[in-house]
């Protein structure tokens, strides 16, 4: 079934360092994928996504791009800040027809 | 942001009684999901659903029931609670079946 492999953490940066999380995943087709960011205390929110192969998402700072020959959807930050501490997720497609399984996530720290 | 209110946000219960975690949204998104989220394991799927009175398991299902008698609301159910299901638990909505997920801001749980 679909699914995706995501580095694991955590991942301890000073700041302005560069940040890359990996993640791969597997799918039938093209389907949307996603980047989903967890602060401390909150729920889980959209940081990116990407509709189709190719495509490049972008917020905050961050980037990802969805490349179908290497079936890769890292995600990049050329100059991370205290603030972005946080559990980064890659999102699989939903298998089984809707449902989306996460993993457990990239613990990143930020140290001034 | 988007419209989910979880109710209640804490909650602190004994081994054996029965609990109720609600979903609400305001959105009108026809894909309800509940998670729970534990140190080590990332967010895992409980229950989803695609519908009013339909719903279907996910992952870790063994102790829980659900229930979408409308739109707007999604229940959880712990029958009988035990110290297992000490946890953070996340509703989350999805407009479509690929898209992104909006999640709640969590219901944190304890069992004694």
């Amino acid at each position: 079934g679909d699914s995706v492999t995501q580095m694991e953490g955590p991942v301890t940066l000073s700041e302005e360092a560069f940040l890359t999380i990996n993640c791969t995943y597997t799918a039938t087709g093209y389907p949307s994928l996603f980047w989903y960011v967890q602060y401390p205390g909150e729920g889980l929110q959209l940081l990116l996504k990407a509709t189709k192969a190719d495509d490049k998402g972008s917020n905050k700072g961050f980037e990802a791009t969805y490349r179908k020959e290497t079936t890769s959807f890292h995600l990049e930050k050329g100059s991370v800040q205290v603030s972005d501490s946080a559990v980064y997720f890659c999102a699989p497609p939903p298998g089984g027809g809707f449902k989306t399984i996460f993993g457990a996530g990239t613990r990143l720290f930020v140290k001034a | 942001d988007a419209g989910i209110t979880q109710s209640p946000r804490h909650k602190v219960t004994e081994t054996g009684t029965p609990v109720t975690l609600r979903c609400h949204q305001t959105e009108n998104h026809r894909y309800m999901y509940w998670y729970r989220q534990d140190p080590g394991h990332g967010l895992r799927l409980i229950h989803y659903s695609y519908g009013v009175k339909d719903t279907d398991k996910g992952e870790v299902s063994d102790g829980y029931s659900v229930s979408r008698s409308k739109t707007e609301d999604f229940l959880l159910t712990l029958e009988s609670a035990t110290s297992s299901q000490t946890s953070v638990y996340f509703c989350a909505i999805s407009e479509t079946s690929g898209g992104e997920l909006f999640f709640g801001e969590g219901s944190r749980l304890t069992v004694l």
